[in-house]
């Protein structure tokens, strides 16, 4: 079956451009979330959405950066006016239930290289 | 504050032998414990989990260890292939439903050379 896919897969945005990432999670899955990688670094959470609510926002880096998941399957992540230390690779991850311990299933990422 | 800490960066190992990847963290509120790996240019691969109530998980050649009193848990790959290179990365998920999402360590690099 089809996994978590993410488009789109690189973008090169000028500073101050508002970009847009979009994450098709894994179909059924309902927990959602979004990870920020920088370079030499591990993933970083950002949110995380249980079907469409958002019930964690707490990572997300300032009030640029805003997420959704209006019907509970794929979701956006928009960045608003972009900045240089918005480079980053950003990460949807799905899992099939919500709780803990429950196996998280990582798309390739979208590259952001903010200019 | 690196709450999972990943402290070799790379590791070089020769095909066939072991390779040992270790993992220490300090929040003692994680109860769940996984392994990735990843390939450039793809997304963390799901490689195996353990539980807090566990020491131990065994999935054909990869073996996790948990040693919940030193807050150390390892990664144990045996025989090491070459297609065993990639970046690992150790994350852990505490005890708040899974919403606080997975902390990871910086990865280690780890070679099999032939």
């Amino acid at each position: 079956g089809a996994g978590v896919s993410q488009s789109p897969r690189y973008k090169v945005a000028k500073r101050g451009q508002d970009v847009a990432l979009r994450c098709d999670p894994i179909s059924g899955h309902v927990s959602l979330f979004w990870y920020q990688q920088a370079l030499g670094q591990g993933p970083e959470f950002l949110t995380y959405f249980q079907n469409e609510a958002q019930l964690d926002k707490s990572g997300l880096p300032s009030d640029r950066f805003f997420a959704e998941r209006p019907e509970g399957s794929v979701s956006t992540l928009k960045i608003q006016r972009t900045q240089q230390e918005d480079s980053a690779v950003y990460l949807c991850a799905s899992s099939l239930r919500s709780g803990s311990a429950e196996t998280q299933y990582f798309g390739p990422g979208t590259r952001l290289l903010v200019l | 504050d690196q709450q999972v800490k990943q402290n070799s960066p790379s590791l070089s190992v020769q095909e066939g032998r072991i390779s040992i990847l270790n993992c220490d963290y300090t929040n003692s509120m994680f109860d769940y414990f996984l392994w990735y790996k990843k390939y450039p240019a793809e997304g963390p691969t799901f490689l195996i989990s353990i539980s807090s109530i566990k020491d131990k998980n065994e999935d054909g050649r990869f073996t996790v260890f948990l040693n919940k009193s030193a807050k150390h848990l390892s990664l144990h790959i045996v025989p090491s292939q070459p297609g065993d290179s990639a970046v690992y990365f150790c994350a852990a998920e505490g005890s708040g439903g899974g919403a606080d999402g997975l902390t990871f360590g910086k990865g280690t690099h780890l070679i099999i050379q032939p």
